[in-house]
């Protein structure tokens, strides 16, 4: 079966853009999680879905930040107005419910150049 | 804040000997904790969840925790070039998201 998978697979932009991330979770799982991992550091928590609603939004940096989730599927992480300190991989995980307990399954990631 | 730490590494073992990963955490009411694999340039993939004190084994890979310690560890046996990665160890509480460590580095030399 398809993993998580995500797109583009590189972006670069210009500081000021407006990008627009795309997760295309695991066929059934319901819970869907973006992280951001910049060179060398660990994997930060952004936000997480639970169907098509978000729980838990306390990892958005910024309100430059957003996400949204339709039919309980594939969702969009929108970043207004790019910062340097916004490169970084954006990955996108689903597991098949809403438990942090749950298997995490990663996608392949967008890796994000602001210039 | 709830932290996650593991040694940066890089943790150097030659081909054949057992590589022990360490990760410490935080919070004392973690519940779940994970061991993730991280190839350069590839996303995480789970290696081992465990949940409760004592050892798991699967494989070569055994996970080890204790809670009173707050301490969890990754041992892989018979280490092969292809364990060379990041390993990236994470907590949760169970209802909250997972911390992630920053990852330790293995270099497994043939």
């Amino acid at each position: 079966g398809a993993g998580v998978s995500q797109s583009p697979s590189n972006k670069v932009t210009e500081k000021g853009k407006d990008v627009e991330l795309r997760c295309d979770p695991i066929s059934g799982h319901t819970a869907l999680y973006w992280y951001r991992q910049s060179l060398g550091q660990g994997l930060e928590f952004l936000i997480y879905f639970q169907g098509n609603s978000a729980p838990d939004k306390s990892g958005l940096p910024s309100d430059r930040f957003s996400a949204e989730r339709t039919g309980g599927s594939v969702s969009t992480l929108t970043i207004q107005r790019t910062q340097q300190e916004d490169s970084a991989v954006y990955l996108c995980a689903s597991s098949r419910a809403g438990d942090f307990q749950e298997t995490q399954y990663f996608g392949p990631g967008t890796r994000l150049l602001v210039l | 804040q709830k932290e996650v730490e593991q040694n940066s590494g890089p943790l150097s073992v030659p081909e054949g000997a057992i590589a022990s990963l360490n990760c410490t955490y935080s919070d004392r009411g973690s519940q779940s904790f994970f061991w993730y694999r991280q190839y350069s340039g590839k996303s995480p993939e789970l290696i081992m969840s465990i949940y409760s004190n004592g050892d798991k084994e699967d494989g070569r890979f055994t996970a080890q925790l204790n809670k009173a310690s707050q301490y969890v560890s990754l041992l892989i046996r018979d280490s092969q070039p292809s364990d060379s990665a990041t390993y990236l160890c994470a907590v949760s509480s169970g209802n909250t998201p997972l911390v992630f460590g920053k990852g330790t580095r293995l270099s497994v030399i043939a």
